[in-house]
């Protein structure tokens, strides 16, 4: 099951910057906080991660609160193409015991982009 | 390759039959992973490979469904004996040893009939 926890769906205007938050209750000090995204059929596609610092690439920003329960995904500027469901994953790397490597998806955050 | 290639795109199987879905990883990929996902839901886990090995299978659903890597490069998804209820997208993604930054396959849509 997923541990993580998202709002089913978001509506953001193009343009502007779409903010989809994520809580991880339950995270631990071995475990990054992951985003990815699923547009339509295709398969999921990742985005950014992090430990415990902001992070930022070409595609997205990421800000974990200090305390790691819950991160904002931000897009600063959406686009009609990044309408999509966005998953935020706790991912376990090897050394933190059971159940690494793998992707648990919960049910995530469907974006809607409006022209 | 360029991307995690899957095939076949599209399978259409009769109840009963056993089926073999077959998965590319990207080249110098050493976890390849298996997902399952039903329509309007998240990927869900089956199983994964480091090299050749099958590190983790607990997400295979019963015993008609198996996963082999022989080389540690090409996969196959087996399911014996299809049902009804098998009928999904079957993922496959691969990534460098144990990373999170995982690349996904298009997917092979299977429906049993």
């Amino acid at each position: 099951d997923a541990k993580t926890t998202q709002p089913p769906s978001m509506d953001c205007a193009e343009g502007r910057a779409a903010n989809l938050p994520c809580n991880h209750s339950t995270i631990s000090g071995n475990e990054y906080v992951y985003w990815y995204r699923q547009i339509h059929s295709q398969g999921p596609q990742y985005i950014i991660h992090g430990l415990k610092n902001n992070e930022t690439n070409e595609m997205a920003s990421l800000i974990i609160t200090e305390d790691r329960k819950s991160s904002t995904l931000i897009l600063p500027h959406a686009t009609l193409r990044d309408t999509a469901v966005y998953y935020c994953i706790d991912f376990r790397l090897p050394g933190g015991g059971t159940s690494y490597g793998k992707l648990t998806f919960g049910q995530g955050t469907i974006l809607t982009v409006h022209p | 390759g360029a991307g995690v290639s899957q095939s076949p795109r599209y399978k259409v199987t009769k109840r009963g039959q056993d089926v073999a879905l077959r998965c590319d990883p990207i080249s110098g990929h050493v976890s390849l992973y298996w997902y399952r996902q039903a329509l309007g839901q998240g990927p869900e886990f089956l199983t994964y490979f480091n090299y050749e090995a099958q590190q983790d299978k607990s997400g295979l659903p019963n015993d008609r469904f198996s996963a082999e890597r022989p080389e540690g490069s090409i996969s196959t998804l087996t399911i014996q004996r299809t049902e009804q209820r098998d009928s999904a997208m079957y993922r496959c993604a691969s990534s460098p040893l144990d990373r999170g930054t995982t690349f996904f396959g298009q997917g092979t849509r299977l429906t049993v009939v």
